[in-house]
């Protein structure tokens, strides 16, 4: 399975936008990237998923160059409710998702 | 609805002892998985049934851990003679059909703990 590379921890106060930039150089042709979100004591829970250029929703964008080398997860006006961990996960035909450790992301007042 | 079920949220048990972890997926979802977490880590997929039958079981560890779902809905994963290095996190997922554009939906897991 393709590896991705993210930050183990990035500090943010309440109010601001939190991107997170995750690495994936040996992307397959028909990977898609996709972005869980896990608070502590909960299971993991889907956030957004894209194939190339930007896809927003409701809960964050996520921005794909053209290369689709990196992607970057961005959550506008974090609160201290959007602590938690965040995965960036390439799939294609698998049902397999494979998740990395993930992106610590810590909300402060 | 109701989001994915799992029982018991936490189980404390001896080395040696056998457990019985139970998942209720989303009514209608075919599709279910077993992931573990180990402290730190993301989750790592164990197995995945469609319906009544296993359709991938490469990710169990070793012939200790055994998982049914005999009349594909509710699941139960199996481990015999547990050992201090199955403590983790299991959670359970569902999903509508399997299809890779599915999304998983997650459980809150069942904190595992083997003295």
């Amino acid at each position: 399975l393709a590896k991705t590379t993210q930050p183990i921890s990035m500090d943010s106060y309440e109010g601001q936008e939190v991107n997170i930039t995750c690495s994936h150089n040996n992307i397959a042709t028909n990977d898609y990237i996709t972005w869980y979100q896990q608070f502590p004591s909960q299971g993991p829970r889907f956030i957004i998923q894209g194939y190339k250029t930007k896809v927003t929703n409701e809960v964050a964008s996520l921005f794909i160059p053209a290369d689709r080398k990196s992607s970057t997860l961005s959550l506008p006006r974090v609160s201290l409710s959007d602590t938690a961990v965040y995965y960036c996960l390439l799939g294609s035909n698998d049902y397999k998702l494979s998740f990395g450790a993930g992106t610590t992301v810590t909300v402060r007042a | 609805g109701a989001g994915v079920s799992q029982t018991p949220s936490n189980k404390v048990t001896e080395k040696g002892k056998y457990v019985e972890l139970r998942c209720d997926p989303i009514s209608g979802h075919t599709a279910l998985y077993w992931y573990r977490q180990s402290l730190g880590q993301g989750p790592e997929f164990l197995i995945y049934f469609q319906g009544t039958g296993a359709a991938d079981d490469s990710g169990l560890p070793n012939d200790r851990f055994f998982a049914v779902r005999p009349e594909g809905s509710v699941s139960t994963l199996k481990i015999q003679r547990t050992e201090r290095g199955d403590s983790a996190v299991y959670l359970c997922a569902s999903s509508f059909s399997g299809a890779r554009s599915d999304t998983q939906y997650f459980g809150p897991g069942t904190r595992l703990t083997v003295l």
